[in-house]
């Protein structure tokens, strides 16, 4: 029961650099999310997709892209990483709206950018 | 308003109940959640309460929810060390998705 898996645990990152987080999926759940977490902050959510090939922004989108060529995968990217990009990265899914189950989150990606 | 919010800190003694409060802001929530995250980890539901309902048990895990007031609560009965986590309320409403709006969680410590 693999769940969620994102790769990798942990990056540092040099300001400008850029890098892709994978997060993998094997629930087939349609609905896939990227958050940041921050201390003091909770959860905010970067992007989303509700569907293989759909995304969509979310509170905080700007210095990322993401994408979802297939249902299972869904990659965040940081084109040119900046120190306020340190933080620990969280994948999840869902199985869909209104549904009780809730979400299933990855381990998570704890990226630092110096 | 879409804030949630959480006391940050919460201490107890082993063996005693905890309690971990959450306020929300906007009616038209549906679902009610608790996750854990322990250290080093995701987040992992716990349980999660429909808003026509006031209360739900699950074994030592009660949740009581006061929808005039916005207030849900978690209580957690016999608390043991295990139990040590930071505790996120999170409340969705109907939309285009699944909209998810997360605490700042409250972290419970628990002393042996």
């Amino acid at each position: 029961n693999a769940g969620v898996t994102q790769t990798p645990k942990f990056r540092v990152l040099k300001t400008g650099q850029s890098m892709t987080l994978l997060c993998a999926q094997d629930m087939n759940h349609e609905y896939m999310y990227w958050y940041r977490q921050d201390p003091g902050m909770g959860l905010r959510l970067i992007h989303y997709s509700v569907g293989e090939g759909t995304t969509a922004k979310g509170e905080v989108p700007d210095g990322y892209n993401v994408s979802r060529l297939k249902k299972q995968n869904f990659l965040l990217g940081l084109e040119s990483a900046a120190p306020s990009q340190t933080s620990v990265y969280f994948c999840a899914s869902s199985a869909g709206q209104g549904y009780d189950y809730g979400y299933t989150f990855g381990s998570g990606t704890r990226l630092t950018v110096v | 308003g879409e804030d949630v919010e959480q006391s940050l800190f919460l201490s107890v003694r082993e063996g005693d109940s905890s309690v971990i409060n959450c306020t929300y802001t906007d009616s038209s929530s549906t679902y009610l959640y608790w996750y854990k995250q322990e250290p080093g980890a995701g987040l992992q539901l716990l349980t999660y309460i429909f808003s026509n309902m006031d209360m739900k048990q699950d074994q030592r895990l009660t949740v009581l929810l006061n929808k005039k007031d916005k207030h849900l609560s978690l209580r957690i009965a016999d608390t043991q060390t295990g139990d040590s986590a930071i505790y996120f309320c999170a409340e969705s409403k109907p939309g285009g998705y699944q909209k998810v709006t997360f605490g700042t969680g409250t972290k419970l410590q628990v002393i042996p």
